[in-house]
């Protein structure tokens, strides 16, 4: 069983609509993290909050929204997505960031698909 | 600039050979250096890790890998490979200063009965 939780494990959604995944961690890590993955290539990093203060944006389009509510929860809000942001969309936590040794803890992802 | 690369996107071996990937990386600074697996649907879980110490890690599920500076290798083995070992491999390194972790492009692990 993973120790990170996310939810949902499926969604579509469409190019209109507003949606929310949601990822949840209990293991006392201070840096969450939000990774997408498309099929055959290894993660790619979106967002990084480290003590509940987001500390890395790659430059991600406005259409992701992310929110980190307490050092146990970490959002990601949807709106307005295009076809191409369908991917697997994983949510990782680490002791802390920055820190060489503190290995990620992934979450087993939401399969988004845009339609 | 920090780079890791994967030899071979593709590595079948048979039920009970030996497993080897192949991770090259690229740093001027002491390399922290990871290797994760991903099995279908699901998210990624580490397998080991090198930070500094023993250059031979042990991981799970019997595998380890050695980590050799001269050759900036990082390559996984198990000496036997088993069917629930069919899985992607990636091995990451992590960039001091950026703090992010770099991941390779992965190598697809197939099993042969």
């Amino acid at each position: 069983d993973t120790e990170v939780t996310q939810t949902p494990k499926h969604l579509v959604m469409g190019m209109t609509n507003k949606k929310s995944l949601k990822c949840e961690q209990h293991m006392g890590h201070r840096a969450m993290y939000w990774y997408k993955q498309k099929a055959k290539k290894p993660p790619e990093l979106m967002f990084v909050y480290s003590y509940e203060k987001l500390s890395i944006n790659e430059s991600v389009p406005s259409r992701f929204s992310p929110e980190c509510p307490n050092s146990s929860l970490l959002n990601l809000h949807l709106h307005a997505l295009q076809p191409e942001d369908s991917a697997l969309y994983l949510c990782a936590s680490s002791q802390d960031h920055g820190v060489s040794n503190s290995p990620l803890h992934f979450g087993n992802g939401t399969r988004l698909t845009v339609t | 600039a920090q780079s890791v690369t994967q030899l071979g996107s593709h590595v079948s071996v048979s039920e009970g050979a030996l497993v080897l990937l192949r991770c090259n990386y690229s740093s001027s600074v002491p390399p922290y250096l990871f290797w994760y697996v991903q099995y279908p649907n699901q998210g990624l879980q580490l397998l080991l890790k090198y930070t500094t110490g023993a250059t031979l890690v042990k991981g799970i599920n019997g595998f380890e890998a050695e980590f050799k500076k001269s050759e900036t290798s990082f390559h996984l083995t198990k000496p036997s490979a088993h069917m629930s070992d069919a899985a992607e491999y990636f091995c990451a390194v992590w960039v001091s200063g950026t703090y992010k972790y770099i991941f390779g492009t992965g190598t697809r692990l197939k099993v042969l009965a």
